[in-house]
């Protein structure tokens, strides 16, 4: 089946850097990949949503200035968190659409 | 747009009986169904879905039903195993929308 890899897998960063995470589709083509946040015992929060060789469409209330999303390729979307804080620790999850809705492992991101 | 609702929010059973969670849809244009296991610290994962043209599909211990006109689904796992220990999600999709619309989770607990 369909796989979603997304890298690095958690991550520890200080107040006002910036982290990117990649989502990488391995064996399918994905001209669209989706962005999630979870906060903790809560459900998955669509961020937004990539698109290959165009700009992301963003959920409302999500700040596309704080959560750069590119998709520069069909099987790899990335998110940076510019000029992170500690409100922005969460597990962040992106996924892709093959013949279903197939997610990756997740990242952890502890802002200290 | 669709709202998913999900129960109960916690499961808790003894190792070899059946545990069922339910959920309710509101679009009645929702056409696919499927349902994810988290365990913690790992993104979610496809254990079974359904579509609306059937209203029951099983894959091994796994059983899920579909009730177009009541517009609830839900997901059966007999014989549980404290490996089955994890939060499932619920999940529609309205027709001629790939974003799925998730449920707020039920953690299952499989005591040995």
């Amino acid at each position: 089946g369909a796989v979603v890899s997304q890298h690095p897998s958690r991550v520890i960063c200080k107040s006002g850097t910036s982290v990117k995470i990649e989502c990488r589709s391995l064996d399918f083509q994905a001209t669209t990949m989706f962005w999630y946040r979870q906060f903790p015992k809560q459900s998955l929060m669509l961020m937004a949503t990539s698109n290959e060789g165009s700009k992301a469409t963003y959920e409302q209330g999500v700040e596309k200035d704080k959560f750069l999303i590119n998709h520069a390729s069909l099987t790899l979307s990335t998110l940076t968190v510019t000029s992170a804080h500690p409100e922005d620790s969460s597990f962040y999850i992106c996924s892709a659409e093959d013949e279903g809705y197939t997610f990756g492992s997740g990242t952890r991101l502890t802002v200290v | 747009g669709e709202n998913v609702e999900q129960h109960p929010s916690t499961l808790s059973v003894q190792e070899g009986d059946s545990a069922v969670i339910k959920c309710t849809y509101s679009d009645s244009a929702s056409n696919y169904f499927p349902w994810y296991k988290q365990e913690l610290g790992k993104g979610p994962q496809l254990i079974i879905d359904i579509r609306s043209n059937v209203g029951e599909k099983k894959d091994q211990r796994i059983a899920v039903t579909l009730n177009k006109t009541a517009k609830h689904f839900s997901l059966h796992i007999t014989e549980t195993q404290p490996e089955d220990s994890a939060v499932y999600f619920c999940a529609a999709t309205a027709g001629g929308s790939y974003i799925p619309t998730f449920g707020r989770g039920t953690s299952l607990i499989v005591h040995p």
